[in-house]
C-alpha cells in the first residue's frame, strides 16, 4: 500500500518568503507527526496531531513555524519569513494509533538562500 | 529534559563479526523505537520494544530494552556488508504515543 507522502521533495526559497510543505500520511492513521532532521543527526520533533488535534507543538522553534491538519488527514507545516537556519530536511511520519510505529516519509528538503 | 545518547557513533566492522550498538536514555519511558536510515533515504523501522526485558529479532539483527537500567541495545550477528547504515534508537519519553526523542545515530560501515 502506499506509504506517506510529502511534497514538494525538495524547495529553494530565498530568505523572508513563506513556504508550506505538506504531509500524506498512509490512510486511516489516526497521529501525525512532523520532524526536523539536521545532516548527521537524528530528527527532531516538532509537533503531532491525533486526528485533527494539534496535541503537543513545543517542539516548534519560534512562532514563524505553525502546522494543520483541518480535516484529520493531510497535514501542511508553514515556514513564515524563512531564515537561512531553517534549511534542513523536515520529515512526516504517522502512526496507525497514538504509541504505535512511526512510518516517515521521503522528507522535503528545504534550501534557503 | 531526556536525553538519549548511543555508542559508538561510528562503527567499522568486519563482515562475519558480531558487535553490539548501545542506547541510553534519561528518564523513565518503556517504549524504544530501532530505525535504519540509509545514505540520502527515510527512516525504516526495525523495531518496537514496548516492555521492560522485551527483545525482537530480525535476521542478522536483535533488540532488547532493559528499562531498569535505561538501556537499550542493538546486537548485529555475523554482520554482512548489506547491514551498512545508519542506525538510530528513539523514545517515547511521555509513553503516550507523542514525541520521539532520536539518539545521534549510529554509522555502521560493513567492510568485505
Amino acid at each position: 500500500g502506499a506509504g506517506v507522502s510529502q511534497s514538494p521533495r525538495y524547495k529553494v526559497t530565498k530568505r523572508g518568503q513563506d513556504v508550506a510543505l505538506r504531509c500524506d500520511p498512509i490512510s486511516g492513521h489516526v497521529s501525525l507527526y512532523w520532524y526536523r532532521q539536521a545532516l548527521g543527526q537524528g530528527p527532531e520533533f516538532l509537533t503531532y496531531f491525533n486526528y485533527e488535534a494539534q496535541q503537543d507543538k513545543s517542539g516548534l522553534p519560534n512562532d514563524r513555524f505553525s502546522a494543520e491538519r483541518p480535516e484529520g488527514s493531510i497535514s501542511t507545516l508553514t515556514i513564515q519569513r524563512t531564515e537561512q537556519r531553517d534549511s534542513a530536511m523536515y520529515r512526516c511520519a504517522s502512526s496507525s494509533i497514538p504509541g504505535d510505529e512511526q512510518y516517515f516519509g521521503p522528507g522535503t528538503r528545504l534550501t534557503v538562500t | 529534559e531526556l536525553k538519549v545518547e548511543q555508542n559508538p557513533l561510528f562503527l567499522s566492522m568486519q563482515e562475519g563479526k558480531n558487535y553490539t550498538i548501545y542506547c541510553n536514555y534519561s528518564t523513565t519511558s518503556d517504549r524504544l523505537y530501532w530505525y535504519r536510515q540509509d545514505p540520502g533515504k527515510s527512516l525504516e523501522s526495525l523495531f518496537v520494544l514496548l516492555s521492560n526485558g522485551a527483545v525482537k529479532q530480525e535476521g542478522r539483527l536483535m533488540a532488547s530494552l532493559d528499562t531498569k537500567a535505561r538501556l537499550s541495545t542493538l546486537h548485529i550477528t555475523a554482520a554482512v556488508h548489506d547491514l551498512s547504515a545508519t542506525y538510530f534508537c528513539a523514545v517515547d519519553e511521555r509513553a503516550s504515543g507523542s514525541r520521539l526523542t532520536f539518539g545521534e545515530g549510529t554509522q555502521l560501515t560493513v567492510n568485505p
